[in-house]
């Protein structure tokens, strides 16, 4: 059974500081995503991340991927209030009929304060 | 990209009776998948819907209380059936347009509150 974990759950920051979320998963994966979901919405997209060593930036935010020790990870530079939100990562397993069947993390709820 | 709605967005509903949340996609798209969403909680999946066919259940959730249908390939129902309190959830449609796209988009969500 795939299991994802997210670590820190809850991460209060300061304006201008860096942070990282981890997630882990437990078997092997074709693909990671990382999306935002704000209070009372739905969920947006951030990354897709499809092979080892595979980085994405946009704006404050860039994720990498580690298939080998099973590890993404969300940083977060120069943390602004707008990115107040919660931040999950999912992971779909390995093989075709697994496809689009994505296992979620716990979430992390992400506060920026002045 | 995939633009997907949900009907109804949100519903109270009496214990014992049923909810069917309609999800509509503006694209043909290869796999629609159902999520649930409890309170506080993360997003689990509950099936896929397939076209043509019965849907695919994942362990804990069984075709009598989650009757799905997907006539075509822009189109799927979700049945909440004799539902309890314990089915306040938002219940989240999902689509992966086509093999090898990689981007896998969430519709709006329909927030169900059950009395």
């Amino acid at each position: 059974e795939l299991k994802v974990e997210q670590n820190p759950l809850f991460l209060s920051m300061q304006e201008g500081k860096n942070y990282t979320i981890y997630c882990n998963y437990s078997t092997t994966s074709d693909r990671l995503y990382w999306y935002r979901q704000d209070p009372g919405k739905s969920l947006e997209s951030l990354f897709v991340l499809l092979s080892n060593g595979a980085v994405k930036q946009e704006g404050r935010l860039m994720a990498s991927l580690d298939t080998k020790a099973r590890l993404s990870t969300l940083h977060i530079t120069a943390a602004v209030h707008d990115l107040s939100a919660t931040y999950f990562c999912a992971v779909a397993k390995a093989g075709g009929t697994s496809y689009g069947k994505l296992t979620f993390g716990q979430g992390t709820i992400l506060t920026v304060h002045p | 990209s995939a633009v997907i709605s949900q009907k109804p967005s949100r519903d109270i509903c009496q214990r014992g009776t049923s909810l069917t949340i309609q999800c509509q996609v503006d694209s043909q798209v290869t796999m629609m998948f159902w999520y649930r969403q409890q309170p506080g909680q993360s997003l689990t999946l509950i099936a896929t819907a397939n076209q043509g066919s019965e849907a695919t259940y994942e362990s804990g959730f069984v075709i009598d209380k989650f009757p799905i249908s997907r006539p075509n390939l822009t189109f799927s129902t979700l049945t909440v059936s004799n539902m309890s309190p314990e089915d306040s959830s938002i219940y989240l449609c999902s689509v992966h347009p086509f093999l090898g796209h990689e981007t896998q988009y969430f519709g709006p969500g329909t927030r169900l509150l059950v009395l």
